[in-house]
């Protein structure tokens, strides 16, 4: 079941936070997050696993809340270079399914 | 440790043609994803292969096929091509179905 993720874009200014929000109705076991930058393939961010974690590295963290099979990725102060599409994978609880989401377009303008 | 590689990385086709495309995952990951991205789109899943079983398939017509070798290679057939199979297509590797996806560079395929 692919993850629903939102908002579908956000423009920003160098600084702002900004927030990325993925939902399944599915109970999950992992969460991913990924960027993608213009002409270029999906890089791996961040994986999150069943139990509710925080984690993060510099300004850029993400939070797992399984009960709700939601996760949600934080930006802070955020750079230019944070520029790209960000999905988030999840991985279901019930077997060997692994889905990406619909992706959320990110700009950050000087 | 070398990337995951995808051959060739561009290609040309008209419709009604066929085509094969080729990943080579990381060395050590058995479990390889395939997907296709068009422009505005996310990343829609065709399959998944790991240890050369399809463990996943995605919704798409039967026209799409892959298949994995025992070197975990794997290969992605595309028969009758038509116009909206132009696409970015993205493989994937990684140790398990929910690991880490590495993925490689793509292929660019235009269907005229």
């Amino acid at each position: 079941q692919q993850p629903v993720q939102s908002p579908q874009a956000v423009i920003l200014r160098e600084g702002e936070d900004a927030v990325i929000n993925c939902s399944s109705s599915k109970a999950l076991y992992s969460v991913h997050w990924y960027r993608q930058k213009h002409g270029e393939a999906p890089v791996f961010l961040m994986i999150l696993l069943k139990g509710g974690e925080q984690k993060g590295h510099d300004k850029i963290s993400a939070s797992f809340n399984e009960k709700k099979q939601q996760s949600s990725l934080y930006l802070t102060a955020s750079q230019l270079s944070y520029s790209g599409t960000y999905f988030c994978g999840t991985g279901e609880d019930t077997g060997n399914q692994f889905y990406f989401g619909t992706g959320t377009s990110l700009t950050v303008i000087p | 440790k070398a990337g995951v590689t995808q051959t060739p990385r561009y290609l040309i086709k008209t419709r009604g043609q066929q085509v094969t495309l080729s990943c080579s995952p990381i060395s050590g990951h058995r479990s390889v994803s395939w997907y296709q991205q068009t422009p505005g789109q996310g990343l829609q899943f065709l399959f998944e292969y790991f240890s050369e079983t399809q463990r996943n398939k995605g919704n798409f017509p039967g026209r799409f096929s892959g298949r994995q070798f025992s070197n975990s290679r794997s290969e992605m057939n595309v028969s009758t091509l038509e116009l909206g199979d132009s696409a970015l297509y993205l493989c994937a590797s990684s140790f398990g179905t929910s690991g880490i996806q590495y993925f490689g560079a793509g292929t660019r395929l235009s269907v005229l």
